[in-house]
């Protein structure tokens, strides 16, 4: 069963760049079974997609977020990433890393979520 | 980009009801559409998959419906642990939308 885990800096300024880590254990993050996504949610409110990542490198960027997002994946460390520029307070939000089953699209396995407060 | 409506927002209902959720696609995504169970402070929970697909230990008593644009979740029976939001996600190569959710409280 995939776990993972997201870790960064659960505070950022206005202006600067957030940045997360999702770690992926008990499968490899290789796989054509699944792509790797980034979802957020500020609080109170409902979940926006981010985007998302597959193993080749392949990426998708929520339209609304594309100017000022990037996701890589670094597969030596079982890892893929999440970085958001020029962040402001509407960015505050958990943010949650998850696996996505290539066929079907839906997220198998979240990860716990991460309170990211933009904030000076 | 394809917009997810869900409906209605808030829905109030007691223990034992039969209660239906519905969420519209702006265009057709065939049958790739997931349900989800949030509570407060965890990760939503997968339901349902492919428009119908239980999920893996979700109880029967929740399904699904639907395709093209429409689609249901219906649970028969509500029970004490199903008071909750819920949240459609429709998929398109690679991305995802999600509706902006439906809270079920108890009447």
């Amino acid at each position: 069963q995939l776990q993972l885990q997201a870790s960064g800096p659960g505070l950022v300024k206005p202006s600067e760049t957030l940045s997360l880590t999702c770690t992926v254990s008990g499968g490899s993050i290789s796989t054509s079974s699944y792509y790797w996504g980034w979802i957020r949610q500020p609080p109170g409110k409902g979940l926006e997609w981010i985007g998302s990542i597959y193993y080749s490198g392949s990426t998708y960027y929520n339209p609304s977020l594309k100017s000022r997002v990037t996701i890589s994946v670094d597969s030596s460390k079982t890892q893929f990433s999440l970085k958001l520029g020029s962040v402001t307070a509407a960015d505050t939000a958990v943010y949650y890393c998850a696996s996505v089953a290539d066929t079907s699209g839906h997220v198998d396995y979240w990860g716990q979520g991460m309170l990211v407060t933009v904030s000076s | 980009d394809i917009q997810m409506t869900q409906s209605p927002s808030t829905l109030s209902a007691s223990v034992g009801d039969r209660v239906t959720i519905t969420c519209r696609a702006s265009q057709s995504i065939n049958s790739w559409l997931a349900w989800y169970q949030q509570k407060p402070g965890k990760a939503p929970k997968l339901l349902i998959y492919k428009a119908s697909t239980l999920g893996s230990g979700v109880p029967s008593r929740f399904s699904g419906s639907g395709s093209g644009t429409e689609f249901t979740l219906t649970i028969s029976s509500l029970q004490p642990d199903d008071f909750a939001i819920y949240y459609c996600q429709q998929y398109n190569t690679y991305s995802g939308t999600f509706g902006q959710g439906t809270k079920l409280e108890i009447k």
